[in-house]
């Protein structure tokens, strides 16, 4: 069975820096698509990136990108220039054919002001 | 356009009593998702309809839960009798279709509290 690994419980960055957010995971398939969601304290998950395990290009969307190395089975996303309003938990979820999800265990983001 | 509406908010029961949540699914989304979030960990699903069918049931512990979709729209998950263990947050999610091309939507979720 597929596994996400998010290694970092917690995470800490000053507003306006850059963190990056760990994943890895575990599969035999080559096809697959990989997905950081972010959980506010509202609780409405979002998605905030996809990636397509055939595409050698990383993922980005405004100050969200990714680090996807196929081989190494890791999918980091790094948040550039902080805001207060990035503060959450974000998990990873992997993805194959019918949209079944596999989640990691999250990591809490805190923004520092 | 409206989102994911899910209720109750809040559910608090005591154990063995039954408890149902309910789920409408963005307009014109034919899949839609229940999944089981425990305090700290990442969502997991129970149950995936494709209109009005159940095409993924697995992990549905099927002895206390049901689910239902009657007319391919909105949904209905149920627990009879609640135990202990069941307390949770009980997400609801739905996407046009089930490629994965096709962005999840989740509701705000249940946090379901069994005393």
């Amino acid at each position: 069975a597929q596994t996400v690994t998010q290694s970092q419980p917690e995470m800490s960055v000053q507003e306006a820096e850059t963190v990056t957010l760990s994943c890895t995971y575990d599969t035999s398939e080559s096809d697959y698509y990989l997905f950081w969601y972010k959980q506010p304290p509202s609780r409405q998950m979002i998605l905030v990136i996809r990636q397509e395990a055939y595409k050698q290009q990383n993922a980005t969307e405004n100050r969200f990108s990714v680090n996807f190395q196929k081989a190494a089975k890791s999918f980091s996303l790094k948040i550039s220039d902080s805001q207060l309003g990035d503060a959450a938990m974000y998990f990873c979820a992997y993805g194959e054919g019918a949209q079944k999800l596999v989640f990691g265990q999250g990591t809490r983001l805190t923004i520092n002001p | 356009e409206a989102g994911v509406v899910q209720s109750p908010r809040y559910k608090i029961i005591e154990k063995k009593q039954p408890v149902a949540f309910w789920c409408n699914p963005i307009s014109g989304h034919n899949t839609l998702y229940w999944y089981l979030q425990n305090l700290g960990q990442g969502p997991e699903l129970l149950i995936r309809y494709e209109n009005e069918e159940a095409v993924d049931d697995s992990q549905l512990p099927k002895d206390r839960f049901s689910a239902e979709r009657l007319k391919g729209v909105d949904s209905t998950l149920k627990i009879q009798p609640a135990e202990l263990g069941d307390s949770a947050v009980y997400l609801c999610a739905s996407s046009l279709g089930s490629v994965p091309t096709d962005t999840q939507y989740f509701g705000p979720g249940t946090r379901l509290t069994v005393l």
